[in-house]
């Protein structure tokens, strides 16, 4: 069976400090890879997605980057955190698109608060 | 751009009842649409996937339809019990079939 796992889980940082989420897949090969944001009183919004390594797409400008190192790794780091940037970061996966099959499954997310 | 809605925002229900969550989206062009609990704290758990030549899809007690002409899905649970109180998210595909576009929820509360 497939596991995705998050660290850390929770972290408090100041602001301008630079950040380093990991993300990493067990149990499938060649995955869709995703960072979603979930903010304090906003719907979850997706931040970049990845269909390989060195891939990546971004959906909204900010200040966050993503790096995809290996096959089931995924990374969300910035430079200089702002305040904005607080909230719930979440992780998913899908296999590859094959037909219709696209299921999004998630993982258990990183609460993040910068002070 | 796609938007999503979900109402109500909340809903309190004692146990036993069956209940309606509804769901629209503005652009009926989607690729697949999926419902999600999410308990306090915790991150997102996929009840069903509705595939957009499917209408409906069934999990149990739970029971998903969508509509695309209308742009609707609706999640129906039946004999609710107190272990479903939780925030159900919709989110259905972007035209490209990549990102989930989500609506803010429905956040369950089921008393005993």
């Amino acid at each position: 069976s497939q596991t995705i796992h998050q660290w850390p889980a929770t972290l408090v940082q100041p602001v301008g400090s630079p950040l380093s989420l990991e993300c990493t897949v067990e149990g499938t090969s060649n995955p869709n890879l995703y960072w979603y944001r979930q903010a304090a009183g906003r719907g979850l919004q997706l931040l970049f997605y990845s269909v390989g390594i060195g891939q990546i797409s971004s959906e909204v400008p900010q200040n966050l980057s993503a790096s995809r190192p290996q096959d089931r790794q995924f990374i969300l780091s910035s430079k200089k955190l702002l305040l904005s940037d607080s909230g719930f970061y979440l992780c998913a996966w899908s296999r590859l698109r094959q037909g219709t099959y696209n299921e999004q499954f998630f993982g258990p997310g990183t609460r993040l608060t910068v002070l | 751009k796609q938007e999503v809605t979900q109402i109500p925002a909340a809903l309190s229900v004692p146990e036993g009842e069956n209940l309606v969550l509804n769901c629209s989206f503005t652009d009926s062009a989607i690729y697949n649409l999926q419902w999600f609990r999410q308990d306090p704290g915790k991150g997102l758990t996929s009840l069903l996937l509705i595939q957009s030549s499917q209408r409906e899809q069934t999990s149990g007690r739970l029971n998903a339809s969508l509509d695309k002409s209308s742009g609707r899905s609706t999640l129906y649970i039946a004999a609710s019990q107190p272990g479903d109180s939780a925030t159900y998210l919709c989110a259905p595909y972007n035209q490209a079939g990549t990102a989930l576009i989500f609506g803010k929820g429905t956040t369950l509360s089921v008393s005993s």
